[in-house]
């Protein structure tokens, strides 16, 4: 079955713009994780949604959002972007038995 | 607060060595734990797994290893291969269903 897909793979956009990721789990998964991966700081949680709603979330300023739809797939919003805000952007869908499978992430560089 | 962490940022072994790669944790409610791989401009993806009812498991040629006590695991891979030069990340939870807090990271590296 396929896996998960995030789009775009590469993202340049300067500061003070937002930006929206997109995240297509495996079909089946309900629960979306989104984690933050910097060099140094390893992968940091995001926040996870799970039927359309936000369960859980993580230690990241308020213009960090998502939102999850009616089929699961998720998006993630950054607004005000700042230089700090560039990582690799990783979305996980799980069936919240085995763990996560991640997908490629995008790769947000902000100048 | 970082409440797994990964001490070693790189590790060089030799092809057909062991390789041993650490992970602690400060959270006594983590009951879950999970290594994943990740090679560059890929996600990570999942390697083993071990629940806080065993001290042991083991895939092939990966091992993993849980002190709860020292609130410690650790990972083994023998023999070493030039193929599992990667980032490998630890990961707890407090359970199966949620969210997993993850360490740095280490890179190893196994010279051929």
């Amino acid at each position: 079955k396929a896996g998960v897909t995030q789009t775009p793979r590469y993202l340049i956009k300067t500061r003070g713009q937002q930006v929206t990721l997109s995240c297509s789990p495996i079909s089946g998964h309900r629960s979306v994780s989104w984690y933050q991966q910097t060099p140094g700081q390893g992968l940091q949680f995001l926040f996870e949604y799970f039927s359309e709603t936000q369960r859980n979330k993580g230690n990241f300023p308020g213009r960090f959002s998502g939102r999850q739809f009616s089929n699961s797939r998720s998006e993630m919003n950054v607004s005000t972007l700042e230089l700090g805000d560039s990582a690799l952007y990783l979305c996980a869908s799980s069936d919240l038995i085995y763990g996560y499978t991640f997908g490629s992430g995008t790769r947000l560089t902000v100048v | 607060d970082q409440q797994v962490k990964q001490n070693s940022p790189s590790l060089s072994v030799q092809e057909g060595r062991i390789s041993i790669l650490n992970c602690d944790y400060t959270n006594s409610m983590f009951d879950y734990f999970l290594w994943y791989k990740k090679y560059p401009a890929e996600g990570p993806t999942f390697l083993i797994s071990i629940s806080s009812i065993k001290d042991k498991n083991e895939d092939g040629r990966f091992t993993v290893f849980l002190n709860k006590s020292a609130k410690h695991l650790s990972l083994h891979i023998v023999p070493s291969q030039p193929g599992d030069s990667a980032v490998y990340f630890c990961a707890a939870s407090p359970d199966t269903g949620n969210q997993f807090y993850f360490g740095t990271g280490t890179s190893l590296t196994v010279i051929p």
